[in-house]
């Protein structure tokens, strides 16, 4: 149980456009969903919380305009990359929250590669 | 501020060795600790968990001891595997409100045949 998937699991797309990366749960429903971003050889950094039927909250620094989080359902959240640039090139890993036994568990989809050129 | 603190530098040993990765924290209250493990190319996998002072989080093999009077969380494993290279992160939860993670900067560990 508690299975998070990410799609697609990598892209490669020109400079200028946009690119759409999927998060679900599958065997659960989670009211909050986070998105990070992870360069090589270093941690996590938590780029925003996605909560259902609201509008997301971004960590300063995060462009919300760049960085667009839809989460449409209780089981799928999407972090949209706008007018991507090389920069933006990175590791996207997204967790989902599953409430349970007196406490919150985060638990992370495979991560999506990006690779803008 | 609330924080994670992971010891420096990656960890090479031989296979059947003991693991042990130091993780303390820095809190106002009292969180809830958990190691994720990071295999090359994915993302992270719960590895185990407690939530309140001396809970003993296990799986695969590896123990976490969640010690209040020293603010550590650290991970050991008795004989590790050449599988269990991978990164190791220690992460808390419930200081912040919305269950947000602050992790560690992560451990890689290097298991040789």
């Amino acid at each position: 149980g508690a299975v998070v998937s990410q799609h697609p699991s990598w892209v490669i797309c020109k400079s200028g456009t946009s690119v759409k990366i999927e998060c679900r749960s599958l065997d659960f429903q989670a009211t909050t969903m986070f998105w990070y971003r992870q360069f090589p050889k270093q941690s996590l950094m938590l780029m925003a919380t996605s909560n259902e039927g609201s509008k997301a909250t971004y960590e300063q620094g995060v462009e919300k305009d760049k960085f667009l989080i839809n989460h449409a359902s209780l089981t799928l959240s999407t972090l949209t990359v706008t007018s991507a640039h090389p920069e933006d090139s990175s590791f996207y890993i997204c967790s989902a929250t599953l409430t349970g036994g007196g406490t919150d568990t985060q638990y992370f989809g495979p991560g999506t590669r990006l690779t803008v050129l | 501020g609330d924080s994670v603190t992971q010891m420096e530098g990656p960890v090479t040993l031989s296979e059947e060795a003991f693991l042990t990765i130091n993780c303390t924290y820095t809190a106002t209250g009292y969180p809830s600790l958990f190691w994720y493990v990071q295999y090359p190319g994915e993302g992270l996998q719960l590895l185990l968990k407690a939530t309140k002072a001396d809970d003993k989080g296990s799986n695969k093999g590896f123990e976490a001891t969640y010690r209040k009077e020293t603010t550590s969380f650290h991970l050991e494993k008795g004989s590790v595997q050449v599988s269990d290279s991978a990164v190791y992160f220690c992460a808390l939860s419930g200081l912040y409100g919305n269950n947000r993670l602050a992790f560690g900067k992560g451990n890689q560990v290097v298991v040789i045949p």
